[in-house]
């Protein structure tokens, strides 16, 4: 079946613009978790949906980063006022039962 | 605070040897375990986990241990092939956070020569 995708797979925007990153998780998988990657690190929790809403939003860095998931299934990240330190691998993952997570290829944003 | 490590960040071994991968954890309610595979331009796999509960869990060629009074555990694979060379990061959760949420290690990129 299919995997996690997320759209674009790379987005250059410059300082100070809004960007918005898509993720489709799997279908039927009620959790959904954002995780960034910066370069020569490892992930880090952004945010996690359980349906509809953000059960836990507490690794969102501020409050130009901003989530949805309406209809519980597609999520969209935004991100106000990009700002250089925001350049990274935005990695999306979706889980059944919130303990083994499959994750997207990401999309690696480039704030210039 | 970097709760999740892997002091390595690289590792080079001969196909056909044992490849033993490190990571250290801080956080003493962390409960469950993982590794992750990742290639270039793709996202982290799921490779094995472990529970608390265990100190030991096999999976084909991987296998995982886990030391909690040392707060260590290590991925052995045997024996290693070329298509293992990747990134390996180490994963931790604790049940009491809501979705255990993963927090990672930096990654080891294994090399395994031909």
């Amino acid at each position: 079946g299919a995997g996690v995708s997320q759209t674009p797979s790379n987005k250059v925007t410059e300082k100070g613009k809004y960007v918005e990153l898509r993720c489709d998780p799997i279908s039927g998988h009620t959790a959904l978790y954002w995780y960034r990657q910066s370069l020569g690190q490892g992930p880090e929790f952004l945010i996690y949906f359980q349906g509809t809403g953000a059960a836990d939003d507490s690794g969102l860095p501020n409050d130009r980063f901003f989530a949805v998931r309406p209809e519980g299934s597609v999520s969209t990240l935004k991100i106000q006022r990009t700002e250089r330190g925001d350049s990274a691998v935005y990695l999306c993952a979706s889980s059944p039962d919130g303990w083994e997570q499959f994750f997207g290829p990401g999309t690696r944003l480039t704030v210039l | 605070d970097q709760q999740v490590k892997q002091n390595s960040p690289s590792l080079s071994v001969q196909e056909g040897r044992i490849s033993i991968l490190n990571c250290d954890y801080t956080n003493s309610m962390f409960d469950y375990f993982l590794w992750y595979k990742k290639y270039p331009a793709e996202g982290p796999t799921f490779l094995i986990s472990i529970s608390s509960i265990k100190d030991k869990n096999e999976d084909g060629r991987f296998t995982v241990f886990l030391n909690k009074s040392a707060k260590h555990l290590s991925l052995h694979i045997v024996p290693s092939q070329p298509g293992d060379s990747a990134v390996y990061f180490c994963a931790a959760s604790a049940q009491g956070n809501a979705g255990n949420m993963l927090t990672f290690g930096g990654g080891t990129r294994l090399m395994v020569k031909p």
